[in-house]
């Protein structure tokens, strides 16, 4: 069984502040997706990291994939109020008989203004 | 562009009642995936369809099933619901049958089981 951890589950930061949120597992996986999702909506993309050590910038947000393709980081630079919601790590496994998503149990940010 | 729509978006049943959702997925794509998210959780996998054939299921009990109609809409159907089946159902679709994630999710049916 293939799962993901993240932490921290819950985070509470001022408007300005820089935040890092961590997606761990023992599984390697194909590919790994964040997502985003706001209360009453569903989760919605963020990016997809498929290599190694693959880095990806999103204006202030940063994603890295690890080495191994076993864990991934999403940084934010200078948080904003509208950055406020519920994190969610997503990874694709390498075996092709599985089509499915396997998500984290998510990081619940809140932005103070 | 329409996204991905579903309905009911709310809706209450008892124990042991049976209950349909209903997901319509972005036009032009094929594949539909269906997922429950409990309160405080991440989505847990039920079922993926793609050209009207199931292509995975997740550990769900046989309560659960579902099917994909000729226009790639598709129906999840739970049966004998018990108090654990509260939960937010969402759908999701893709363009084609892969396996690299970027799912497209609907805003999700919220399952309240009394």
């Amino acid at each position: 069984t293939q799962l993901l951890e993240q932490s921290p589950q819950f985070l509470s930061i001022q408007e300005g502040e820089n935040l890092t949120v961590y997606c761990n597992s023992s599984s390697v996986f194909s590919s790994l997706q964040w997502y985003r999702q706001e209360p009453g909506e569903g989760p919605v993309l963020l990016v997809t990291v498929v290599t190694g050590g693959e880095v990806k910038k999103l204006k202030r947000l940063t994603f890295q994939f690890g080495d191994a393709r076993k864990d991934s980081s999403l940084h934010i630079t200078a948080a904003q109020p509208g950055d406020t919601g519920l994190y969610l790590c997503a990874g694709a496994g390498r075996d092709t008989g599985r089509r499915a998503l396997t998500f984290g149990s998510g990081t619940r940010l809140q932005v103070q203004p | 562009d329409a996204g991905v729509t579903q309905s009911p978006t709310h809706l209450i049943k008892t124990r042991g009642q049976h209950v349909t959702l209903r997901c319509s997925p972005i036009s032009g794509h094929k594949s539909v995936s269906w997922y429950q998210q409990v309160l405080g959780q991440g989505p847990q996998f039920i079922f993926q369809y793609y050209e009207k054939e199931e292509r995975g299921r997740g550990n769900f009990p046989d309560r659960f099933s579902a099917r994909q109609f000729p226009n790639y809409s598709s129906e999840l159907n739970v049966n004998a619901l018990l108090l654990g089946d509260s939960a937010l159902y969402l759908c999701a679709s893709s363009p084609a049958f892969q396996n690299t994630g970027e799912l497209f999710f609907g805003e999700g049916s919220r399952l309240t089981v009394l």
